[in-house]
């Protein structure tokens, strides 16, 4: 079955240090992968996505994300973390007709 | 541009009892869908329509009912509420590309608690 696993329920990160935050995947054949973003009470914003060629892909609100054939992931990363950065971040990816989403990551930035 | 609506924001329902999610969007997007979100189970798929007259189950579909008689509205029936159905639940629309690399707007949520 086709899948995204983010192995960290609770990241935290001071204000101004790097942030990654994990996703792995499972997918046949070239994937399609996203990292969405969630702040309190809101619907799900997109991030941005990876279709093809270059592995780094660069986002809104300063995000990037590297995907990495060999290891089979596509963690999202940031180089300086704000504290307005604080929120639940989901990564996804396509089959078929539809998107399925990893279990999110919860991150923190500490002032 | 208002994007996607749901209604309501809230509700309570108690066991047994039935009502409708609504979801609209003004984006002219073929493509609409419903997730549920729940604690350390991410976003898991309901239905989804690829146009109008067409609809499809997802990943949890037991429960739920859906229509698609307009490009614009896609609304869920809860046919006999259970506990188990207290959830936020989300709608979300895109166009429908070949690619599969489609990106989802989503609705504001609606909160149900069944008690």
């Amino acid at each position: 079955a086709q899948s995204v696993a983010q192995p960290e329920d609770q990241v935290n990160v001071a204000e101004g240090n790097p942030l990654t935050v994990k996703c792995t995947y499972s997918v046949s054949g070239n994937p399609y992968l996203f990292w969405y973003v969630q702040y309190p009470n809101r619907g799900l914003q997109f991030l941005l996505k990876y279709i093809t060629g270059d592995n780094l892909v660069k986002g809104s609100y300063g995000f990037e994300a590297e995907f990495n054939k060999s290891q089979t992931s596509f963690h999202l990363k940031k180089p300086s973390a704000l504290v307005s950065d604080s929120a639940l971040y989901f990564c996804a990816g396509t089959g078929a007709n539809n998107l399925f989403f990893g279990t999110g990551t919860r991150l923190t930035v500490i002032p | 541009n208002a994007g996607v609506t749901q209604t309501p924001k809230f509700q309570v329902l108690k066991t047994g009892q039935s009502m409708t999610l609504q979801c609209a969007q003004d984006m002219n997007h073929e493509y609409m869908s419903w997730y549920r979100q729940d604690p350390g189970m991410g976003l898991r798929l309901i239905h989804y329509s690829v146009g109008a007259g067409i609809t499809d189950q997802g990943e949890v579909p037991n429960g739920y009912n859906v229509s698609r008689s307009t490009t614009e509205d896609f609304p869920l029936r809860l046919l006999s509420a259970a506990p188990s159905q207290t959830s936020v639940y989300f709608c979300a629309s895109s166009y429908m590309g070949s690619s599969g690399a489609n990106v989802l707007t989503f609705g504001a949520g609606s909160r149900l608690t069944v008690l």
